[in-house]
């Protein structure tokens, strides 16, 4: 079975631009949650959708947004980047129904670097 | 109160040795707590996840200690090995909300 697969793996974007950022989560997963890592800040949560639906969103300003679609691929955007956006970007995926429990599986994740 | 404190920063045990890590939370609400293990340029896997229900959760090498009434829980390695050299991070969830709060990590080197 495949993991959580995440593109681009690596990209360098310059300071105002945009960027999207694509996740497939498991066969079968119908939840995708997406986290920042940084080193001085950990790993934070961004949001977390289900069935297209946004369920929860962390404290991130509104230059970074989400959406699911039907095959429960998920992809993140985060508009005019700022240097302090560099960061590995990861998307985790989990079954998502209410008696499946709370693991989630990480993909490898997106390495963004704004220059 | 949605800190989870994690400790120590960074982590040096020789070959056979036990590796211990610490985390403590503040909030009641936290029913699930999962511990990750992440390689350099990997994303973190799921080692080990115990519930509060139980005070130990043992897989292998790997051992959880859960302590409900100090809100603390560690992760024991036993027989610690050079390929267990990692980064490990506690995190605290609940129940119906895949929204974890992660300790800030602790470094693992295992001298062989």
């Amino acid at each position: 079975k495949a993991g959580v697969t995440q593109t681009p793996r690596y990209l360098i974007k310059t300071r105002g631009q945009q960027v999207t950022l694509s996740c497939s989560p498991i066969s079968g997963h119908r939840s995708v949650s997406w986290y920042q890592q940084t080193p001085g800040q950990g790993l934070q949560f961004l949001f977390e959708y289900f069935s297209e639906t946004q369920r929860n969103k962390g404290n991130f300003p509104g230059r970074f947004s989400g959406r699911q679609f039907s095959n429960s691929r998920s992809e993140m955007n985060v508009s005019t980047l700022e240097l302090g956006d560099s960061a590995l970007y990861l998307c985790a995926s989990s079954l998502g129904t209410l008696h499946s429990g709370n693991t989630i599986y990480f993909g490898e994740g997106s390495w963004l670097t704004v220059v | 109160q949605q800190q989870v404190k994690q400790s120590p920063q960074s982590l040096i045990v020789q070959k056979g040795g036990i590796s211990i890590i610490n985390c403590a939370y503040e909030n009641t609400a936290f029913d699930y707590f999962p511990w990750y293990q992440q390689f350099p340029g990997k994303g973190p896997a799921l080692l080990i996840a115990i519930r509060p229900d139980v005070s130990e959760k043992k897989e292998g090498r790997f051992t959880i200690s859960f302590n409900k009434s100090a809100k603390q829980f560690s992760l024991h390695i036993m027989d610690s090995q050079p390929g267990d050299s990692a980064t490990y991070f506690c995190a605290a969830g609940t129940s119906g909300t895949y929204k974890y709060i992660f300790g800030t990590g602790t470094r693992l080197k295992v001298l062989a």
